[in-house]
């Protein structure tokens, strides 16, 4: 299957920082999608993208889309502690077709 | 967001005895839902697709005669974890595939887990 890859595999910040991490494919993708995971609980969509170069904002969350295609980026910022989690992003070739994650995030807000 | 639903949301049982674990979408209907299965801080490992009306597509190493899926409708999925041991003991969860209206773009819409322990 394709393999996507996340970095950073973790992250410890101080509480208002900001947060970058980015997956990247050797495959061309149509779209991703950006989850993030409390413990214990399902992944819960965070942002989707479906055009390359396309920048999506929720709240504090902002996702692009590569232009490549084959990279998605997400940025949080000014942190606060219930940003704790695992963050995954999910890359789709064609419609129809099944999601690949990625290996996750795992970020901690240190108040 | 679309809602996705699972019950039992935990469950404990003997080694040897059967688990049902049940998947709808509430708010939209979904011709493919997917089973997942995750370790302790690792990534979502797919185990099967699951299409309505049609048998189910097993990833490789998945045994389907051990993970028996049914889809029978297009806001139900069961994962039917037979004769479980506790090696099968884990964090099972679904997720149910939005196709929206024709040409729209898909998303994919997970439910809250289940977490499974075999005695």
């Amino acid at each position: 299957g394709q393999q996507l890859n996340q970095s950073p595999q973790s992250m410890f910040i101080q509480e208002g920082e900001d947060v970058s991490m980015n997956c990247t494919s050797s495959s061309i993708f149509n779209t991703w999608l950006w989850y993030k995971q409390d413990p214990g609980e399902g992944p819960v969509l965070l942002i989707a993208l479906y055009k390359a170069g396309e920048l999506t904002s929720n709240g504090r969350l902002t996702a692009q889309f590569g232009i490549t295609r084959k990279d998605s980026f997400l940025n949080i910022s000014a942190s606060i502690p219930s940003d704790v989690g695992i963050y995954f992003c999910a890359g789709q070739l064609s419609a129809g077709n099944q999601f690949y994650f990625g290996t996750g995030t795992s970020l901690t807000v240190i108040p | 967001g679309a809602v996705v639903s699972q019950h039992p949301s935990w469950v404990i049982c003997k080694s040897g005895t059967s688990v049902k674990i049940e998947c709808r979408s509430l708010d939209f209907q979904a011709t493919t839902m997917f089973w997942y299965r995750q370790f302790p801080k690792q990534s979502l490992m797919l185990m099967a697709t699951s299409n309505e009306g049609s048998k189910a597509t097993y990833e490789q190493g998945v045994e389907k005669d051990k993970f028996l899926i049914n889809h029978a409708s297009l806001t139900l999925s069961t994962l039917t974890v037979t004769s479980a041991h506790p090696e099968d003991s884990s964090f099972y969860i679904c997720s149910a595939r939005d196709s929206g209206l024709a040409g729209s773009p898909e998303t994919q819409y997970f439910g809250p887990g289940t977490r499974l322990l075999v005695l």
